[in-house]
């Protein structure tokens, strides 16, 4: 089973701030196979990024993705107030799928 | 319009069997794969299971095998997590989603229920 680790565990911010969100992989995600999800409260998770750096329909471009192998990162370059959440990245490239543990993303 | 419902939570005592059902509409549910993905309260998302479109089951998590079961109706437009053997730590939202294509670099989820809730308690 692949492990994605999240980090940081929270990070607190301010708006037009930002972020930079990583998920390293116990070993190396086959072909980029890794997919980065928004979650807020009371709600199903929201697709933002797969392979690694493609953006899903209708995702601002302020969200981006990149990083391969082992070593993954989302990036929101300027924080606007609806992007506080809780974001997971997911590995598919496994039969095994799994889902980094998830980093908060707060308002500082 | 892309709809997936479950049904099924509740209040099971440990050692009992629950099924869940996820009703789905607006898309042709036999061409497509679906997954389980459930959440503890207050934890982070657990992927569980997939199903292909015609019914092949993945490998489950190690922390369910043996235990849940995946399937399908594709005449009813239907996808089932069975769960047997329920305990404490089976607690939690089980959302269902739908794969994005067939295929590995399907397995991404632009489409999920609203999820039901599990509680495993005497």
């Amino acid at each position: 089973e692949i492990v994605l680790t999240q980090s940081p565990g929270t990070l607190s911010l301010s708006p037009g701030e930002r972020a930079t969100l990583s998920c390293r992989a116990s070993q190396s995600v086959t072909s980029s196979y890794l997919a980065w999800y928004q979650q807020k409260p009371g709600q199903a998770p929201r697709l933002l990024i797969y392979g690694a750096s493609s953006r899903a329909t209708g995702i601002p471009d302020r969200f981006s993705g990149s990083g391969s192998g082992t070593d993954f990162t989302l990036t929101i370059s300027r924080l606007e107030p609806e992007d506080f959440a809780v974001y997971y990245c997911h590995q598919y490239g496994s039969s095994l799928q799994t889902f980094g543990q998830g980093t908060k993303l707060e308002i500082k | 319009e892309v709809q997936l419902l479950e049904s099924g939570g509740g209040l099971v005592q440990p050692g009992g069997s629950l099924r869940l059902s996820c009703a789905a509409s607006g898309f042709t549910f036999a061409s497509f794969p679906m997954t389980w993905v459930r959440q503890a309260p207050g934890k982070g998302l657990e992927w569980l299971s997939a199903i292909g479109a015609s019914g092949d089951t993945t490998p489950y998590a190690d922390s369910v095998k043996g235990r849940f079961t995946t399937s399908r109706d594709n005449s009813k437009s239907t996808l089932y997590l069975q769960m047997n053997s329920l305990r404490a730590e089976d607690t939690a939202v089980y959302y269902c989603a739908k794969y994005s294509a067939s295929g590995t670099a399907g397995r991404v989820y632009a489409h999920w229920g609203q999820g039901t809730l599990v509680t495993v308690s005497s």
